[in-house]
C-alpha cells in the first residue's frame, strides 16, 4: 500500500540554525501538507500546497518558513532560524483531491528539536 | 487561545467490549468529518470519513456518527482489541479549504 514517508525521523538543531525537513507523498496525490503537533498538544495545520503553490497557510507558517516541491517527488519544509518553540513532531500529508474530496494521508513525522 | 499540556480524556475498555469516542467541532459550516488513529510515535491514520450530508457511516467494526444540531461526533468501535489502543482525533474540513482542523484527543486504553 502506498504511504508518505518522511525523513529524517528525528532532528536534533541549535537555536538560530536552519533545517529542512523531507516529505515523499504518495505519488498519485497533488495536494500536500505540513502539519506539527508540539507535545501533548493536537495538530495544528501548517500549509497546504497545489499546482506549485501555497493554497493556504496558518498564523504559525511565518516568514521563518518556506515550502517547496523541487522535484517530481520531494516536498519540503524548511525554518530558517529555528527557536525553541519550534521544537515539535512535524507531519506531512498529501491528498488526491482537495478540500472535503480529498483524504489526507500523514506520514510518520520528523521529531524535531531544538537547542 | 490554545491551552498548553492538553490533558487527554482517556477511555478505558475492556478487550471485546464496544468503545465510543465522541468529539465536539467547532465550525457548523464544516462539511466533511473524519477520524484519525494516532499510536504513539506515528501520524495520524485514517480510520473512516463522512460528510455533511450523512447522519452515519459503517465500516469494518468502526462506525461513525454525526448529529449536525449539536455539532457532535462519535466513532464506534466493536469488538474494541488491544490494537486499538492509541489516541483517537477527531478532525474537520469547512467549505473549499483543505486544512484539517483537529480536535483535542481522546485515549484509549484497551485493557485485557
Amino acid at each position: 500500500e502506498p504511504e508518505v514517508t518522511q525523513t529524517p525521523s528525528h532532528q536534533v538543531t541549535q537555536m538560530g540554525q536552519e533545517v529542512i525537513l523531507r516529505c515523499v507523498p504518495i505519488s498519485n496525490h497533488l495536494y500536500f501538507y505540513w502539519y506539527r503537533q508540539i507535545l501533548g498538544q493536537k495538530v495544528e495545520f501548517l500549509v497546504s500546497f497545489y499546482n506549485n503553490e501555497i493554497s493556504e497557510k496558518s498564523e504559525i507558517f511565518d516568514d521563518q518558513f518556506s515550502v517547496e516541491r523541487p522535484d517530481g517527488s520531494n516536498f519540503t519544509l524548511k525554518i530558517r532560524s529555528t527557536k525553541l518553540e519550534d521544537s515539535a513532531m512535524y507531519f506531512c500529508a498529501s491528498s488526491a483531491s482537495g478540500g472535503a474530496h480529498g483524504t489526507q494521508y500523514f506520514g510518520p513525522g520528523t521529531r524535531l528539536l531544538v537547542l | 487561545g490554545e491551552s498548553v499540556g492538553l490533558h487527554l480524556p482517556t477511555l478505558s475498555v475492556q478487550e471485546g467490549d464496544n468503545s465510543i469516542i465522541n468529539c465536539a467541532y467547532s465550525n457548523s459550516a464544516s462539511d466533511y468529518f473524519i477520524w484519525y488513529k494516532q499510536e504513539s510515535g506515528k501520524g495520524p491514520q485514517f480510520i473512516i470519513d463522512i460528510r455533511s450530508n450523512m447522519d452515519k457511516r459503517q465500516g469494518q467494526r468502526v462506525t461513525v456518527l454525526l448529529n449536525k444540531t449539536v455539532k457532535h461526533l462519535s466513532l464506534q468501535i466493536a469488538a474494541t482489541q488491544p490494537g486499538d489502543s492509541a489516541v483517537y482525533f477527531c478532525a474537520e474540513v469547512t467549505g473549499t479549504a483543505s486544512k484539517l482542523t483537529f480536535g483535542t484527543g481522546t485515549r484509549l486504553q484497551v485493557t485485557l
